[in-house]
This record gives C-alpha cells, structure tokens and sequence, in this order.
C-alpha cells in the first residue's frame, strides 16, 4: 500500500499569515496520463471532510483562491496564502493513484 | 443540491452484523461511482470500499475484505454498507461519499456511527 505522510501533525496559525503542509508518498501518484492523484480535504471541527484540492493542483468548486496545492510525483504541498478563522481544521491529502486509496495522518491546523 | 443521508449505525456487539444505508439526492445517482470512508473515534480518515455506477464492480480495503459487502440501488439511488463479524476495530463514524473524476471525493455525508463493544 502506498503510505501517506503529512508534516507537520499540527501547526499553529496567525490570521493573515501563510501557513503550509506537506504530504509525501512512498510512490510516485503521476500518472502518464499527466494527473497526480493526489487530493486535500479539509474537515473543519465536528463536521464531514470536504474537498479542497483535487489532483494536485485543482481548487474544488467554492474554494478561496488563498488555497493553492502544487507538487508532483511524491511530494506536494498544500498552500494557504492569509490564513482565516474558517481555515481551521484538519486537513488530509489522499492519494487515488491505486487501490487501496490511502490518506495521510492529519495536520491540524488552529489559530494561535 | 447534493445531498448523502446515512443511516442504520448502532451499539452492537463483537461478531454481529449491521447494514448501513445511504439515500441520495440532488444528482444522477446511476452514473457515479460511490464510496464508504471511516473515521475512527479521535482518528484519520480511511478508505473502506467502492462500487462502480452499474455495481458490476466493487473494491475493498484489504483488512475489510470478505467481512463487508458494498451495494447500490440506482432505482432507489441509494448505497448500502453490509457489515458482517464486526470487531471493536470497526468503531468507527462511516461516511457515504460521491467519487467524482479520477476518483476524487468531491460530497459527503455527514455520516453514521458503529460502534462495536461488548
């Protein structure tokens, strides 16, 4: 199985300011179909994950555009250009490039 | 509006069994392909099963295999979870999910707890 590997497992954020999150798997999630399999989902407190990013790069449909994913192969990174009291939450990449689909751990992320 | 309602989780104990269900709406249920997701108590996400729009085809997560059964109906546009010889492993709240393009999880439900203590 592909693992999925998230740092860091928590960080702490200043409203306004930049945050970042890494997430590296043990293969490679580009496919020669040039897509990277690879998605962030965001669950914020007491509520179901939702989609942020899909296939690397891609903002889902409502997503501010202070959220950006970049990366290739195996490793990413999951941007958050001024970050808000509604970014707060745990954010998980998941990679779709085999079965079974695998997440990473987590990174939670609250305001100082 | 997409809307993933599920239902039928409960207190149940080791080597039970318990059917989980999901009513859709809002979107032409025959043409996706779905998803169960669980989350343990405190816990990460993780994948369960899949099935394909047609239910011709279905995949499962390794440790689940053979103890779990994922169906649809696309007449009732429902999906359903079979959970058979539940183990205090399975805790867990289990999430409906829609697989989008290239298998991202773009709507879910709010899901429905297992619990799974003798």
């Amino acid at each position: 199985d592909i693992v999925m590997t998230q740092s860091p497992f928590h960080l702490p954020v200043t409203p306004g300011e930049p945050a970042s999150i890494s997430c590296r798997s043990t293969q490679s999630l580009l496919h020669r179909n040039g897509y990277n399999y690879l998605d962030w989902y965001l669950q914020r407190p007491g509520q179901s994950p939702q989609l942020v990013i899909y296939l690397g790069s891609n903002r889902a449909s409502g997503v501010p555009d202070r959220f950006s994913g970049s990366g290739s192969g195996t490793d990413f990174t999951l941007k958050i250009s001024r970050v808000e009291a509604e970014d707060v939450g745990v954010y998980y990449c998941k990679q779709a490039f085999e079965s079974p689909w695998t997440f990473g751990q987590g990174t939670k992320v609250e305001i100082k | 509006e997409v809307q993933l309602v599920e239902s039928g989780g409960a207190l149940v104990q080791p080597g039970e069994s318990l059917r989980l269900s999901c009513a859709a709406s809002g979107f032409t249920f025959s043409i996706y392909w779905m998803a169960w997701v669980r989350q343990a108590p405190g816990k990460g996400l993780e994948w369960v099963a899949t099935i394909k729009p047609d239910g011709t085809e279905e995949y499962y997560l390794g440790s689940v295999r053979g103890r779990v059964s994922i169906s649809r109906d696309n007449v009732k546009t429902s999906l359903y979870l079979q959970l058979n010889s539940l183990r205090a492993e399975d805790t867990a709240r289990y999430y409906c999910v829609r697989v989008a393009h290239e298998w991202v999880l773009d709507n879910w439900g709010q899901g429905t707890l297992v619990a799974v203590s003798s």
